[in-house]
């Protein structure tokens, strides 16, 4: 089945900083992939949608200069948080979309970055 | 009409027990509509999804009905087992197009020995 292999795992940084996570298609071209974040015993959060080539696309109330969003070839998409705050403290998820047939579409997600700022 | 509405927000069952949760959706466009299974640290990993042209589907232990009219899905888990203890999510989204998944709040099952 398709693999979303995203990376690191869980990271700890310093305020003011930058955080490179990157996620990637292992076994499938993704044509856009999906960041979200998500607060402990809450649900996902979609902060935007990255399309190969092109602009990513945010959600309202995420601050697309904080969040910067890349996604330079059908198997990698990455995001970076600059400037990271305590409040930035998240577990940050990817998913990546692939129609497999007529039924199923599957939207597969990555294992998930743990976020610290100390 | 965006939302996907999800109940009840914590479950308790008992092994060998029926896990019963359900989500209703406003959004008529929606026609794609996925369970998803997560532990904790993990991301989420599909368990079963369906679309409107059925009105139920199950894979193993899991069983997805699905009411067109009511706007409203449900995932059956037979048998629970300590195993299935995680938090479930119902998304759904319009087929085709890499649409964004709209997802509900989330349910916690805890399956008790």
């Amino acid at each position: 089945g398709a693999v979303v292999s995203q990376h690191p795992s869980w990271v700890i940084c310093k305020s003011g900083t930058s955080v490179k996570i990157e996620c990637r298609s292992l076994d499938f071209q993704a044509t856009t992939m999906f960041w979200y974040r998500q607060f402990p015993k809450q649900s996902l959060m979609l902060m935007a949608t990255s399309n190969e080539g092109s602009k990513a696309t945010y959600e309202q109330g995420v601050e697309k200069d904080k969040f910067l969003i890349n996604h330079a070839s059908l198997t990698l998409s990455t995001l970076t948080v600059t400037s990271a705050h305590p409040e930035d403290s998240s577990f940050y998820i990817c998913s990546a979309a692939q129609q497999q047939n007529r039924l199923d579409y599957g939207y597969t997600f990555g294992s998930g970055t743990r976020l610290t700022v100390v | 009409q965006q939302q996907v509405k999800q109940s009840p927000q914590s479950l308790i069952v008992q092994k060998g027990g029926i896990s019963i949760i359900n989500c209703a959706y406003e959004n008529t466009a929606f026609d794609y509509f996925p369970w998803y299974q997560q532990f904790p640290g993990k991301g989420p990993a599909l368990l079963i999804a369906i679309r409107p042209d059925v009105s139920e589907k199950k894979e193993g232990r899991f069983t997805i009905s699905f009411n067109k009219s009511a706007k409203q899905f449900s995932l059956h888990i037979m048998d629970s087992q300590p195993g299935d203890s995680a938090t479930y999510f119902c998304a759904a989204t319009p087929f085709g197009g890499y649409n964004k998944l709209i997802f509900g709040a989330g349910t916690r099952l805890a399956v008790h020995p």
